[in-house]
């Protein structure tokens, strides 16, 4: 079992729509959680931190289910520019090494 | 947020020969760097953590003599992709934990090995 899935989509949707983006992690250790944007041949970026009470930035949502090992990732309002892979992060923390582990990737493809 | 320079963005070498490249962390010091790979489609695969001023750990599967660190600065990691080969074609992205332990990246060095 892969330590972080994730649907890889791809997701396409209008111009408007919600959609949210599920992952989930085996490590219960795991300490911190991220979700980064990556375009198309550049470096990740990152979105946003996830912690366990939610967060909000903007249109973007993110939770944190620490008992089932799930974290979400819902954009409200989607805008073409939000075309792009959104990648599941998580900090291992089991080993002592503050190491990232990212899941494969959700692509989300925004149409007009 | 904080900047992470990766230098060079593309390389192009024959096979065979070595390929540096440098990872800075320009407004923050980084005691830790870290290397990926990221292959056409995949996800990012962490090779090794880079620690200034003692040797890199290296993942399960990554050759160490292959692929030499050196964090020998709190600003500064290199890798070099040894005796390079076509398989070792990749985008190679460094990222530098800031004192808050956010992940900052590079903006990755393309290599083709031809």
């Amino acid at each position: 079992r892969k330590e972080v899935e994730q649907d890889p989509g791809p997701f396409n949707v209008p111009e408007g729509a919600t959609v949210a983006f599920n992952c989930t992690y085996s490590n219960s250790a795991s300490q911190s959680f991220f979700w980064y944007r990556q375009d198309c041949r550049k470096e990740p970026k990152l979105l946003m931190s996830v912690y366990s009470s939610g967060n909000e930035d903007g249109r973007f949502t993110a939770q944190l289910n620490r008992a089932s090992q799930y974290i979400s990732l819902l954009i409200r309002d989607s805008k073409l520019s939000d075309s792009a892979t959104y990648l599941c992060v998580v900090n291992r923390g089991d080993t002592g090494r503050r190491a990232l582990t990212f899941g494969s990737g959700t692509r989300l493809q925004v149409q007009p | 947020g904080a900047v992470v320079s990766q230098h060079p963005s593309w390389v192009i070498c024959k096979s065979g020969t070595s390929v540096k490249i440098e990872c800075r962390s320009l407004d923050f010091q980084a005691t830790t760097m870290f290397w990926y790979r990221q292959f056409p489609k995949q996800s990012l695969m962490l090779m090794a953590t880079s620690n200034e001023g003692s040797k890199a750990t290296y993942e399960q599967g990554v050759e160490k003599d292959k692929f030499l660190i050196n964090h020998a600065s709190l600003t500064l990691s290199t890798l070099t992709v040894t005796s390079a080969h076509p398989e070792d074609s990749s985008f190679y992205i460094c990222s530098a934990l800031t004192p808050n332990t956010e992940a900052f990246f590079g903006q990755g060095t393309r290599l083709t090995v031809v």
